[in-house]
Formats: structure tokens, sequence, C-alpha cells
């Protein structure tokens, strides 16, 4: 069974633009999940979908969005970017709530 | 809310000997605690839960580890370190109330294996 897949695996911005990063679950899955991981703040949860419905927003800025489609596959976006965006974003899935979740390699972020 | 507390930043071991990566974590609800581990430029890899069940865990690659309720602990060990063991290694409590899935991380160790 193929595993998480993460698009584009590496991007590079500058200020102000936006991105948008995809992510495609494990077949059946259906929760994802999003997560930053920088040197300086660690792994953070960005937000958590499931059946197309946010259930959990972590504490970021309303610029970090995300959305989850009905085939499962879900995108975030980042608008107005700002150097401090850089960073290793992860998309993790499960198959149900409170599941052992199985991360994606990631997308790296680099904004100039 | 719930917290993760990893001691050491960096462990290093002898190849042969035993591991010993430290997590004590908070939580005010019986915790669901998982150990991840994350090679350079990859995403991160299950290695073991801990989901109420048993309290002895066994994991992938020869790691297991002991949940502790009276320690508030989870520490990953592992008998015999290998070269291939080196990376880094996150414990992760999971905030299962409410029907949500967030998982909440410690700042990792960093493992360093020597011949």
């Amino acid at each position: 069974k193929a595993g998480v897949t993460q698009t584009p695996r590496y991007l590079i911005k500058t200020r102000g633009q936006q991105v948008t990063l995809s992510c495609s679950p494990i077949s059946g899955h259906r929760s994802v999940s999003w997560y930053q991981q920088t040197p300086g703040q660690g792994l953070q949860f960005l937000f958590e979908y499931f059946s197309e419905t946010q259930r959990n927003k972590g504490n970021f800025p309303g610029r970090f969005s995300g959305r989850q489609f009905s085939n499962s596959r879900s995108e975030m976006n980042v608008s107005t970017l700002e150097l401090g965006d850089s960073a290793l974003y992860l998309c993790a899935s499960s198959l149900v709530i409170a599941e052992e979740q199985f991360f994606g390699p990631g997308t790296r972020l680099t904004v100039l | 809310a719930q917290s993760v507390t990893q001691l050491g930043s960096h462990v290093s071991v002898s190849e042969g000997a035993l591991v010993l990566l430290r997590c004590n974590y908070s939580s005010s609800v019986p915790p669901y605690l998982f150990w991840y581990v994350q090679y350079p430029n990859q995403g991160l890899q299950l290695l073991l839960k801990y989901t109420s069940a048993a309290t002895l865990v066994k994991g992938i690659n020869g790691f297991e580890a002991e949940f502790k309720k009276s320690e508030t602990s989870f520490h990953l060990t592992k008998p015999s370190a290998h070269m291939s063991d080196a990376a880094e290694y996150f414990c992760a409590v999971s905030d299962h109330t409410g029907g949500g899935n967030k998982l909440t991380f410690g700042t990792g160790t960093q493992l360093k294996v020597e011949l």
C-alpha cells in the first residue's frame, strides 16, 4: 500500500507570495493532519481534517489555511509568505481518530 | 494542556551499547503516547505506540518503551545500538479527547552511534 505522498517536495518562494502544498493520504485514511517543523520551534501542529471538516486548529495566524477534499486528499495554503514560514511541512494521515498517524516525506519550503 | 519533555537533546552511545532516550509527559487524561524517528531529509516514522493496553510496548527495529504512570514517563530503549539507529527521535502525546487527533511533540533527541 502506498504511503503518504506530498507534493512538491521542495519549494522556493519570495516574501509576500502565496503557496499551496498538497497531501495524498494512505488509501482509506480519512484523517489528515499538518505539522510545521523548524529548528527553532520544533514540530508544531497546524490543523487536522476528517471527512472534509476541520476538527482541530493549532496556534497559527489566519494566513495558514487548509482544506480536505471528498477523496481525503488535503491541501494547505499559506498566503503573504514571511521569512519565518521557511520550514518543513509534514502531512500525516490516520485511518480513524486517535490511531497512529503515518507521515509523508514533507515539503521543504524556503522563503527568500 | 498536554505536553512532552525529552531530556537530553543529544545522546551519544557506542555501537552495541544500550540506548535509553527519556520522555516524560503531562496529561490530564489517560494519554496515547508515541515514539517517532526521523532520518535526515525524511518524514517521521512510527517506532511504537501506547494506547492504554500493555505497559511494555515493543516496536520496530528492536526498540521498546515502558509506560510508567507513577513516573509519567515513556522512555525508549534498545538493548544494543546499531550504526543505522543514528537519527532524531521524537516522543509525542495525542490529544484524542473530543475526537481530535492532534499530536504534541517533544523537542527531539539526536542519537549518535559511535564505533
